[in-house]
C-alpha cells in the first residue's frame, strides 16, 4: 500500500524567508505526485502536479515552485515568502487511478 | 471562478438522523466525482466517488446522487455518528478518473450526540 511521508507537520516562517516542503511517497513508482492547498476557510487549490522527473505542471500563478529530483520525491519550495502564502499543504499521488491519497499535510504560518 | 461550489459551510445534525450535503458544479467536462472527509490537521481521506454514468452510489451508510441535468450531487449519510464531524469536500475530474481534482470549498458537518 502507497504511504506518503510530509514533513514538517507545521512550520512557522517570517515573511521574505525561503521554504522548503518535502514529500516521499512509498509503495509505488513512477506515480503522479500532486501539491494541494488549504487556505483558511477554503477549498482545496490544486498548485502543482508532476507526472515525473523534472515534469513539473503549474495550475496557478504564484511565488511557489515545485521541483521532482527523484522519481518519488516531490519538493514545493519559495525564494521569499509572503503572508497569502500562509495555509495548510498537501502532497497526494493517485491511488487505483481511482482517487487521490493525501499526506499528513504541512500547517504553514507565515508572519 | 469557483467551478466546483459547497454552498453551505457548515451543517448541524443530531445522532441518528440523516445528514445531506450538496454540492453544485458548473463544468459540463466534469464526469467523475468524489467525496472526501477531513478532521483538523490531517489529510483528507477518501469517502465515496462517482462516475457521471450513474446517477447513485451506495456504500454503507454513505450515499452519493449525481443529478447531471441540474449539475448537482449530493451527500447522505444514515444514520449520522458523532464520529462524521468533519470537514466534507467534494471533488470533481474532467477525464474519468480521480485525479485532477477540482475541490469545492468544504462543508462543516457536527453532529451532536
Amino acid at each position: 500500500s502507497q504511504t506518503i511521508h510530509q514533513w514538517p507537520a507545521t512550520l512557522v516562517q517570517p515573511v521574505g524567508s525561503p521554504l522548503s516542503l518535502e514529500c516521499t511517497v512509498e509503495g509505488t513508482s513512477n506515480p503522479n505526485l500532486y501539491w494541494y492547498r488549504q487556505a483558511a476557510g477554503r477549498g482545496l487549490q490544486l498548485l502543482f502536479y508532476s507526472i515525473g522527473i523534472d515534469q513539473i505542471s503549474s495550475e496557478v500563478p504564484q511565488n511557489l515552485s515545485a521541483s521532482r529530483p527523484q522519481d518519488r520525491q516531490f519538493i514545493l519550495s519559495s525564494k521569499k515568502l509572503l503572508l497569502s502564502d500562509s495555509g495548510f499543504y498537501l502532497c497526494a499521488t493517485e491511488q487505483d487511478n481511482e482517487k487521490l491519497f493525501f499526506g499528513s499535510g504541512t500547517q504553514l504560518s507565515v508572519l | 471562478d469557483q467551478q466546483v461550489k459547497q454552498n453551505s459551510p457548515s451543517l448541524s445534525v443530531q445522532e441518528g438522523r440523516i445528514s445531506i450535503l450538496n454540492c453544485d458544479y458548473t463544468n459540463s467536462m466534469f464526469d467523475y466525482f468524489l467525496w472526501y472527509k477531513k478532521y483538523p490537521a490531517e489529510g483528507p481521506t477518501f469517502l465515496i466517488s462517482i462516475s457521471s454514468i450513474k446517477d447513485k452510489n451506495e456504500d454503507g451508510r454513505f450515499t452519493v446522487f449525481l443529478n447531471k441535468s441540474a449539475k448537482h450531487l449530493s451527500l447522505h449519510i444514515v444514520p449520522s455518528q458523532p464520529g462524521d464531524s468533519a470537514v466534507y469536500f467534494c471533488a470533481a475530474s474532467p477525464n474519468n478518473a480521480g485525479n485532477m481534482l477540482t475541490f469545492g470549498g468544504g462543508t462543516r458537518l457536527m453532529v451532536k450526540p
